[in-house]
């Protein structure tokens, strides 16, 4: 099984500023990884599919990076309704994992 | 619009069994494979099965192999999930969610299992 290691686990963060999540994965997954936003009593949302492809509706303050074991999602000039949990998710290999998630909070 | 509307959760005692259905609208179902996730109580996501727009690949996770069957109906654009012996560690808030980088999720239906 393939392990998803988030860094930070929980981030305090000021409005405005840059906020950046890791992901590290136990083997090689290419760009077989995709980033989530989840808020309290919400369906995950996606963010970023295939370590760097952007979505539609989502702000572009919202970008992804990275391949093979590291990857990072970068959230520029963080907004009050950016605080949420964030998980990456990998769809390489079965079974599927996600890492541990990453709580965002606004100061 | 796409849509995934979960049901059939509810509170089961352990030892008996449950069938989730995701109906699904807004897309053409029957080229996309699918998608179960649950997410137990102030825990974090986990992958339960997969199978494929033609129901030729199906998979589950360790912990629910032999207990849970997944399968869809492309003519009814729905999507099931068949729980048996389920057990308190199985108690969560279930989603469907669309492809491989799980693009549109339903809004999550709970499963309680406890006596």
């Amino acid at each position: 099984e393939i392990v998803l290691t988030q860094s930070p686990e929980f981030q305090s963060v000021t409005p405005k500023e840059k906020v950046t999540i890791t992901c590290r994965a136990s083997q090689s997954i290419g760009s077989s990884l995709h980033w989530y936003q989840q808020k309290p009593d919400q369906s995950p949302k996606v963010l970023i599919k295939y370590a760097s492809q952007s979505i539609s509706g989502v702000p572009s303050r919202f970008s992804g990076s990275g391949s093979g074991t590291d990857f990072t999602l970068t959230i520029n000039s963080l907004e009050a309704e950016d605080a949420a949990t964030y998980y990456c998710h990998q769809s390489s290999t079965l079974p599927q994992t996600f890492g541990q998630g990453t709580k965002v909070e606004i100061k | 619009e796409v849509q995934l509307v979960e049901s059939g959760g509810g509170l089961v005692q352990p030892g008996g069994s449950l069938r989730l259905s995701c109906a699904a609208s807004g897309f053409t179902f029957s080229t996309y494979s699918m998608n179960w996730v649950r997410q137990a109580p102030g825990k974090g996501l986990e992958w339960v099965s997969y199978i494929s727009s033609s129901s030729s690949d199906i998979h589950h996770s360790d912990s629910v192999k032999g207990r849970f069957t997944m399968s869809r109906d492309n003519a009814k654009n729905s999507l099931y999930l068949q729980m048996n012996s389920l057990r308190a560690e199985d108690t969560a808030v279930y989603y469907c969610a669309r492809a491989s980088s799980l693009d549109y999720w339903g809004q999550g239906t709970l499963v309680t299992v406890s006596s």
